[in-house]
């Protein structure tokens, strides 16, 4: 069974430029997640979907960063335009339902590098 | 609010010897805790996880971790260290006053493994 794919898995940008982070979830898994991990840190999330709607978003820094879910599968990040601190991994996530019990599988990130 | 302390950035121990990464939590409700383990190159995958049934758990790969309420601790043990073990761990906790799995990572603990 395929895992959580994420692309590019490396972008260089240089700043004020826009870049798209795109994840394909485990087929059948409703819930998908977008984390932020800084450098030595732990990932903290940004975004959670339920199939097509954002249902959690209070992490994710409006003015610069949005993102979708059309048709609830695949998710697209944006951030337009980008800054120098936005250099990290960005991380998805997905798991069948956001409940008690229910692993959330995470794919290998795409590392953002902004110059 | 919940949150989790790794009390060691790195751990160095040689191959065969035991591993011993620490972990406090703080919650306000009855936490749910993990591990995860992240390879480099690769996402983040599920070592063990306490969900208020058995206080020791067994996970993946040897690894095993106590939950002990009085000590509010989570420490993630493995009787003999492989170099593959060479990672970094994270401990995880979450909760669910809103009915939704928030996961709250600690910042992480680099496991070095010697011949």
């Amino acid at each position: 069974e395929a895992g959580v794919v994420q692309s590019p898995r490396y972008k260089i940008i240089e700043k004020k430029q826009p870049v798209a982070f795109w994840c394909n979830p485990i087929s059948g898994h409703n819930t998908l997640y977008w984390y932020l991990q800084n450098l030595g840190q732990g990932p903290e999330l940004l975004i959670r979907y339920e199939n097509e709607e954002a249902v959690d978003d209070s992490q994710l820094p409006k003015d610069r960063f949005s993102a979708e879910r059309l048709k609830g599968v695949d998710s697209t990040l944006k951030i337009q335009p980008a800054e120098l601190g936005d250099s990290a991994v960005y991380l998805c996530a997905s798991s069948f339902s956001a409940g008690a019990g229910n692993e959330q599988f995470f794919g290998p990130g795409t590392r953002l590098t902004v110059l | 609010a919940q949150s989790v302390t790794q009390l060691d950035s790195h751990v160095s121990v040689s191959e065969g010897t035991p591993v011993l990464l620490r972990c406090n939590y703080s919650s306000s409700y009855s936490p749910s805790l993990f591990w995860y383990v992240q390879h480099p190159n690769k996402g983040l995958q599920l070592l063990l996880k306490y969900t208020s049934a058995a206080t020791l758990v067994k996970g993946i790969n040897g690894f095993e971790a106590e939950f002990k309420k009085s000590e509010t601790s989570f420490h993630l043990t493995k009787p003999s260290a492989h170099m593959s073990d060479a990672a970094e761990y994270f401990c995880v906790v979450s909760d669910l006053p809103t009915g939704f799995q928030k996961l709250v990572f600690g910042t992480g603990t680099r496991l070095l493994v010697s011949p």
